[in-house]
């Protein structure tokens, strides 16, 4: 398995608080990726970035903003959290090297993340 | 907005019978790939088929691609109780950054 981690793996919170998860890769991959997966909606790209301090935005970036200050860690913060920020979220990582296909991505096992 | 959808939602099988999932596109593709979620986990990729080919095979799993059609479709054979879980389809456009856009996913139950 690619050597991804997220934390926390589990955040209970209240509407309006901000809440930050983090993504840790041990791969130097490039690509970085957050989605947040609904009941209905499959996954759906939040932010990615693609080096460090280089980010974009995904098809649901509103209300969340996120950081790359180092090649493994790209945080994802939620400044006020919303209960339609209800969901689990995942990160992803992808190669961008010549020896391995960029395509493929890696996912790490997810936050789940409740806000009453 | 959602790029791939999937056909069927759900779908229960016999073990060792054979699975077909469909997945169907709206724009042009460099490749489309399929994973899998089992309940709880995080996703796994199982295969990768560029818009240039046309069938890809690895071990139990056969994906075709048909890009007049805008389609692909998975299948397992012989299928195995482990292989219950929810399959994706995932198109991928913009070279570099390669954002992957998912569909809602077949939900395959393997019954023994």
């Amino acid at each position: 398995d690619a050597g991804i981690t997220q934390s926390p793996r589990h955040k209970v919170t209240e509407t309006g608080t901000p809440v930050t998860l983090r993504c840790h890769q041990t791969e130097n991959h490039r690509y970085m990726y957050w989605y947040r997966q609904d009941p209905g909606h499959g996954l759906r790209l939040i932010h990615y970035s693609y080096g460090v301090k280089d980010t974009d935005k995904g098809e649901v970036s509103d209300g969340y903003s996120v950081s790359r200050s180092k090649t493994e860690d790209f945080l994802l913060t939620l400044e006020s959290a919303t209960s339609s920020q209800t969901s689990v979220y995942f990160c992803a990582i992808s190669a961008g090297g010549e020896f391995y296909p960029v395509e493929t991505q890696y996912f790490g096992p997810g936050t789940r993340l409740l806000v009453l | 907005s959602q790029q791939g959808e999937e056909d069927p939602q759900a779908l229960s099988i016999q073990e060792g019978e054979n699975a077909t999932m469909n997945c169907s596109y709206k724009t042009s593709i460099n490749n489309l790939q399929w994973y899998r979620q089992n309940s709880g986990r995080g996703l796994v990729h199982l295969i990768l088929i560029r818009s240039n080919e046309r069938e890809k095979h690895s071990g139990r799993l056969r994906v075709t691609l048909d890009t007049s059609k805008k389609s692909s479709s998975l299948l397992i054979t012989a299928s195995r109780a482990a292989d219950t879980a929810s399959y994706f389809c995932a198109t991928g456009g913009i070279q570099g950054a390669q954002k992957l856009v998912f569909g809602q996913g077949t939900r395959l139950t393997i019954n023994p």
